[in-house]
């Protein structure tokens, strides 16, 4: 079974923190993703990435950034924390197809910035 | 603009009835992927289902079928014999191969399957 695991499931940081979510998949997928949930608004994508050290803007990159120094960790960074980026944080990773195939999601981390 | 809207926010059914969640999206092409996502609480987001919109038969996967209406621009999921295990989260997502370069989600259906 594809294990993509998540760093933390729950994080409170302070306005202003960098913060560092942490993504990890054990399957040896090529694509790897971030997305943002909130309740009426779907999932949302941060960044994805194709490949180690390639990465590509989603939907709503302002405020984030992301890492991909090893095929199976993908991070994605908060540099200066706000308000507004409270809210739960899924990572995902497919094998080959970026979109076509089956995406595999870890469990979540739930971040409140207070 | 591709968009995919999923109208029920919620909806409540008694366990082992029949239910139904509705999925429509808004697209000039005619070649997309298409999928049901369940995320039950506090639990991973799983793949149920997915549909090639050239492919003319509907999707099934046990309890889970699909209604995909290509004209209608419709792609709902039922769910047979309700179980207290589909009790989750349910999206519908589409991959537009010609436009945006990634998955849309819907909004998410909230299911709950009662005692």
């Amino acid at each position: 079974d594809v294990k993509v695991t998540q760093s933390s499931r729950y994080l409170v940081k302070r306005t202003g923190e960098k913060v560092f979510l942490e993504c990890v998949q054990d399957m040896d997928h090529e694509n790897m993703f971030w997305y943002r949930q909130d309740p009426g608004l779907g999932l949302r994508l941060i960044y994805f990435s194709y490949d180690v050290k390639m990465k590509e803007k989603g939907d709503i990159p302002e405020g984030y950034s992301v890492s991909r120094e090893k095929k199976e960790r993908f991070s994605l960074i908060l540099e200066s924390a706000s308000t507004n980026q409270t809210s739960m944080y899924l990572c995902a990773s497919s094998l080959t197809g970026l979109y076509t195939d089956t995406q595999y999601f870890g469990p979540g981390t739930r971040l409140t910035v207070l | 603009a591709q968009t995919v809207t999923q109208s029920q926010p919620e909806m409540s059914v008694q366990e082992a009835e029949t239910v139904t969640l509705s999925c429509t999206y808004d697209t000039s092409e005619s070649n997309y992927y298409l999928f049901w996502y369940k995320q039950p609480p506090s639990r991973q987001m799983i793949l149920v289902i997915r549909q090639e919109a050239y492919k003319q038969q509907n999707a099934t996967e046990n309890r889970f079928s699909v209604n995909f209406q290509k004209a209608a621009k419709s792609f709902s999921l039922k769910i047979s014999d309700s179980q207290l295990g589909d009790t989750a989260m349910y999206f519908c997502a589409f991959y537009f191969i010609q436009g945006a370069q990634k998955l849309v989600f819907g909004q998410g259906t909230r299911l709950t399957i009662n005692p």
